[in-house]
């Protein structure tokens, strides 16, 4: 079967780091994305990793094992803005997306 | 770039009443794009894909006849809600992807359409 796992809600501080993590296991591996999701908004992309290691994009980066079935999600220097949904998805051997329930990150100040 | 619109935003209807929802892509062509669902505190479902030129192919337990897709141009698909009741009242979210670019792209998503059917 096909499985996204990842923690259903994480609280941080504001200035802080927090890594969100995602295990997977799916049919096939054409990559794996994140998303953030603020309440009631429609997702954004925010990383995609084919390969093994770390993409970084200013505060957020991303990491990929696929040995493991493993990601994460590293945001630093956290702002209240950050507040939101994290998605993880696994693009399968059809080109589609498995989504993960999701890792609401609360920020506190 | 790959820019989604979605319309409506909003709507509230009664009970019965059709609802079609529009997502373009307004940068890219999109000859795929994805319906899907979200129900309060839980995760995307998707819906159906939407393939441009021929018919939608529907998740497992996704009624065809209640969700009615159109997909008549490379920018423009469209989501019909038939009879639509209360248990239809949800966050209804497209996407698409940039096929021109290649099979590893991210899918871009509409802002949106939340439906209220009383």
């Amino acid at each position: 079967g096909q499985n996204i796992d990842q923690p259903t809600e994480m609280t941080a501080t504001e200035g802080a780091i927090v890594q969100i993590n995602c295990t997977y296991q799916t049919s096939g591996f054409n990559g794996l994305f994140w998303y953030q999701q603020h309440a009631g908004e429609a997702p954004t992309f925010l990383s995609y990793n084919v390969l093994d290691g770390l993409e970084e994009k200013g505060r957020f980066s991303s990491f990929l094992s696929r040995s493991k079935g493993y990601s994460y999600l590293l945001l630093k220097e956290l702002q209240m803005k950050d507040s939101a949904s994290y998605l993880c998805a696994n693009m399968d051997s059809n080109y589609q997306l498995i989504w993960g329930a999701g890792t609401k990150l609360i920020i506190k100040p | 770039g790959a820019v989604v619109s979605q319309h409506p935003s909003w709507v509230i209807c009664k009970s019965g009443t059709s609802v079609k929802i529009e997502c373009r892509s307004l940068d890219f062509q999109a000859t795929t794009m994805f319906w899907y669902r979200q129900f309060p505190k839980q995760s995307l479902m998707l819906m159906a894909t939407s393939n441009e030129g021929s018919k939608a192919t529907y998740e497992q337990g996704v009624e065809k006849d209640k969700f009615l897709i159109n997909h008549a141009s490379l920018t423009l698909s469209t989501l019909t809600v038939t009879s639509a009741h209360p248990e239809d009242s949800s966050f209804y979210i497209c996407s698409a992807r940039d096929l021109l670019k290649g099979d590893y792209q991210p899918q871009h998503f509409g802002d949106g359409t939340r439906l209220s059917i009383l």
